[in-house]
C-alpha cells in the first residue's frame, strides 16, 4: 500500500527566509504532482514531476524529485506573504490514482 | 481553461438522509473521481471513474456510491447520511493519458445533522 508523508505539517516563516517541505513515499512511483490550496479554495496544480532528477521552478518555488529516495522537494526561495497556504504533494498510483500526502499549511510572517 | 463545476458549496442535511453531489466538467475528460478532505488527514479517495457507467473503489468507499451516465458528469451519492460523513468532498478530472495533472472543483462542504 502505497503512504505519502508530509513533513513539516505546519510551519510558519518569516518573509525573506528559505525553507523546504518534504515529501516522502513508501512505494516506487515516477509520477509525482505538487498542489497548492487557499482557504476555502480549490487545489490548483503547481508542478508534475515525471522522473529521477527533476527539477521544475517557478518563481519562488523549486520542486525536485529523486525516485530513488522516493523523496520530493518544495523549496521556498525568499518568502513572501502570499505563498501562504497549504501545501499537497502527491504520488501516482497505478494508472489513474493518486495518492495524497497529508498537506503542510504554511504561513508567512511580514 | 478547464472548468470543473461542483454542484453546492454548502450543504446541511439530516442522518438518514439520501445525498447527492454532482460534478461537472467541460474538458472531455475521461477520468473523474471523488474526493474527502479532513484535516490532518489530506484527500482520500472514494471512487474513480474512467468511462461512462464504469466505476472503481477508491481507499474508503464504504457508505458511498457513485453514477456516471455522461461523461462530463459524476455523481457522489451518500445512500444514508451519518455524522461521520461530515466533510469537504472534492470532485477532480483529468485525461486518461498524457501525464496532465488532475483539476479540481470548488469543493462541496457537507454537514450531516
Amino acid at each position: 500500500e502505497l503512504k505519502v508523508e508530509q513533513n513539516p505539517l505546519f510551519l510558519s516563516m518569516q518573509e525573506g527566509k528559505n525553507y523546504t517541505i518534504y515529501c516522502n513515499y513508501s512505494t516506487t512511483s515516477d509520477r509525482l504532482y505538487w498542489y497548492r490550496q487557499d482557504p476555502g479554495k480549490s487545489l490548483e496544480s503547481l508542478f508534475v514531476l515525471l522522473s529521477n532528477g527533476a527539477v521544475k521552478q517557478e518563481g519562488r518555488l523549486m520542486a525536485s524529485l529523486d525516485t530513488k529516495a522516493r523523496l520530493s522537494t518544495l523549496h521556498i526561495t525568499a518568502a513572501v506573504h502570499d505563498l501562504s497556504a497549504t501545501y499537497f504533494c502527491a504520488v501516482q498510483q497505478g494508472a489513474q490514482k493518486l495518492v495524497f500526502g497529508q498537506g503542510t499549511r504554511l504561513t508567512i510572517n511580514p | 481553461d478547464v472548468k470543473v463545476t461542483q454542484s453546492s458549496r454548502y450543504l446541511v442535511k439530516r442522518t438518514g438522509e439520501k445525498v447527492f453531489l454532482e460534478c461537472v466538467q467541460d474538458m472531455d475528460h475521461e477520468n473523474m473521481f471523488w474526493y474527502r478532505q479532513d484535516p490532518g488527514l489530506g484527500l482520500r479517495l472514494i471512487y474513480f471513474s474512467y468511462d461512462v457507467k464504469m466505476k472503481e473503489k477508491g481507499d474508503i468507499p464504504e457508505g458511498y456510491s457513485v453514477s456516471r451516465e455522461k461523461k462530463e458528469r459524476f455523481s457522489l451519492i451518500l445512500e444514508s447520511a451519518s455524522t461521520n460523513q461530515t466533510s469537504m468532498y472534492l470532485c477532480a478530472s483529468s485525461f486518461a493519458w498524457g501525464r496532465k495533472p488532475q483539476h479540481f472543483g470548488d469543493g462541496t462542504r457537507l454537514s450531516i445533522l
